[in-house]
């Protein structure tokens, strides 16, 4: 079946750490998106990918990075610039900008 | 003031109630997603609507662009559709989320 594969589920930080999110879909969707969810709050954009090679910085990427290497991965690395990491990870993709996103079940980070 | 707002924030139903969540949004947007978010934190997209109503199974959606304000309508309500429902709305390459709406129904 086609999907999105967030993983891990759960992760861990130590202050002062980087850490990387995957995201693969098998959907052979061109667009990619992560989001920050935090309680109470919408979906925030982080970054967005339209074509491989190709990304751009949504409302909140301050403190992470992206590459796009390959269309069905989209990392993320949440850096030790990201003062408040604390959430959970979305991922989504689309076949392109104008279609519904497909979500994947999210990581939830913690800061030990 | 946030751009997509949702009432109400809560609702509680006994099964078999018909639900009503409502979403406002305040920008010239080209399409209005509605989204079922489940407890586990997963995501499953309902509906993409640019004008009029939608329905699937029991699910409706409807929009009025002049107004700015779509309804997602649940008819004969079941505990299994409790969840976080969230509409958000298409601004060029973005969506722009509202809070959510965390509906529980009890049997």
């Amino acid at each position: 079946d086609g999907g999105i594969t967030q993983s891990p589920k759960y992760l861990f930080r130590k202050e002062g750490q980087n850490v990387t999110l995957s995201c693969e879909q098998n959907l052979n969707h061109d667009a990619m998106y992560w989001y920050r969810q935090d309680p109470g709050q919408g979906l925030r954009l982080i970054y967005y990918s339209q074509i491989v090679n190709d990304f751009q910085k949504g409302d909140i990427a301050e403190g992470y990075s992206v590459s796009r290497e390959k269309k069905e991965s989209f990392p993320l690395t949440v850096t030790s610039a990201q003062k408040n990491p604390t959430a959970f990870y979305l991922c989504a993709s689309a076949q392109d900008r104008n279609q519904p996103q497909h979500f994947g079940d999210g990581t939830r980070l913690s800061i030990l | 003031k946030n751009e997509v707002e949702q009432s109400p924030q809560n609702l509680t139903a006994q099964e078999g109630e018909f639900i009503t969540i409502n979403c406002s949004y305040s920008v010239g947007i080209s399409a209005l997603h509605w989204l079922q978010q489940h407890p586990g934190g997963g995501i499953v997209s309902l509906f993409m609507l640019s004008s009029g109503k939608k329905k699937h199974g029991r699910l409706i959606a409807t929009i009025n662009i002049q107004e700015k304000h779509s309804s997602l309508h649940i008819t004969a309500s079941h505990p299994r559709d409790s969840a976080v429902y969230i509409c958000a709305v298409r601004r060029g390459n973005k969506l722009v989320f509202g809070a959510g709406t965390i509906l529980r129904v009890k049997s």
